[in-house]
């Protein structure tokens, strides 16, 4: 089982550059987030969709935009990108936004110089 | 505001019991979680809590809740190199809303042969 899959693993963009993040699951989950992990920062939550069509803000948004293409795919998109978004990014999913259990991608690793 | 706290590193030796700890400020939690993340991967969901249990066994693990000093624990016996990860603690609101998970910053544990 795949799982959660996200492309790419590892990206270097320039500032400006725009890029997107892709991820995908295949476990019938209703729920996806992306969340950004850095350095003494945790993790963040930066856009979810509780389920197909709707997406909401979480606690980063700004410089984010996320697309929700149907049920398995949701995606993350970075308009023009500045060095303060060098980060990993997850995606994760579960059944349920109320579900206690997140399943994870193994991660971005996202520098913009 | 709402915290999670935990110590950001610990240190033990193969075969001995490790014990990471977590402080809490959201009383009105419903579940109260351990996630592990391994080098370059994404998070797993390693055990959760709910908020009217104090103590739940899982094989090597155990996870002791203390709701009056809002303290959460993970014991894991018998610790073994292939345990050294970052462990995140990690708690939601009294809706049960994955969308308001709140992090800790994670414990890197290391175990030395």
């Amino acid at each position: 089982n795949a799982g959660v899959t996200q492309t790419p693993k590892f990206q270097v963009l320039k500032t400006g550059q725009s890029m997107t993040l892709q991820c995908a699951q295949d476990m019938n989950h209703n729920s996806m987030y992306w969340y950004r992990q850095d350095p003494g920062m945790g993790l963040r939550l930066i856009y979810y969709s509780a389920s197909e069509g709707t997406t909401d803000k979480g606690e980063v948004p700004n410089g984010y935009n996320v697309s929700r293409l149907n049920k398995r795919e949701f995606s993350l998109r970075l308009e023009s990108a500045a060095p303060s978004q060098t980060s990993v990014y997850f995606c994760a999913s579960n059944i349920l936004s109320t579900n206690e259990k997140l399943f994870f991608g193994s991660g971005t690793q996202l520098s913009v110089l | 505001g709402e915290d999670v706290e935990q110590s950001l590193f610990l240190s033990v030796r193969e075969g001995d019991s490790s014990v990471i700890n977590c402080t809490y400020t959201d009383s009105s939690s419903t579940y109260l979680y351990w996630y592990k993340q391994e080098p370059g991967a994404g998070l797993q969901l390693l055990t959760y809590i709910f908020s009217n249990m104090d103590m739940k066994q899982d094989q090597r693990l155990t996870v002791l809740l203390n709701k009056k000093d809002k303290h959460l624990s993970l014991r894991i016996a018998d610790t073994q190199t292939g345990d050294s990860a970052i462990y995140f603690c990690a708690e939601n609101d009294n809706a049960g809303n994955n969308r308001k998970l709140i992090w800790g910053l994670g414990t890197s544990l290391a175990v030395n042969p």
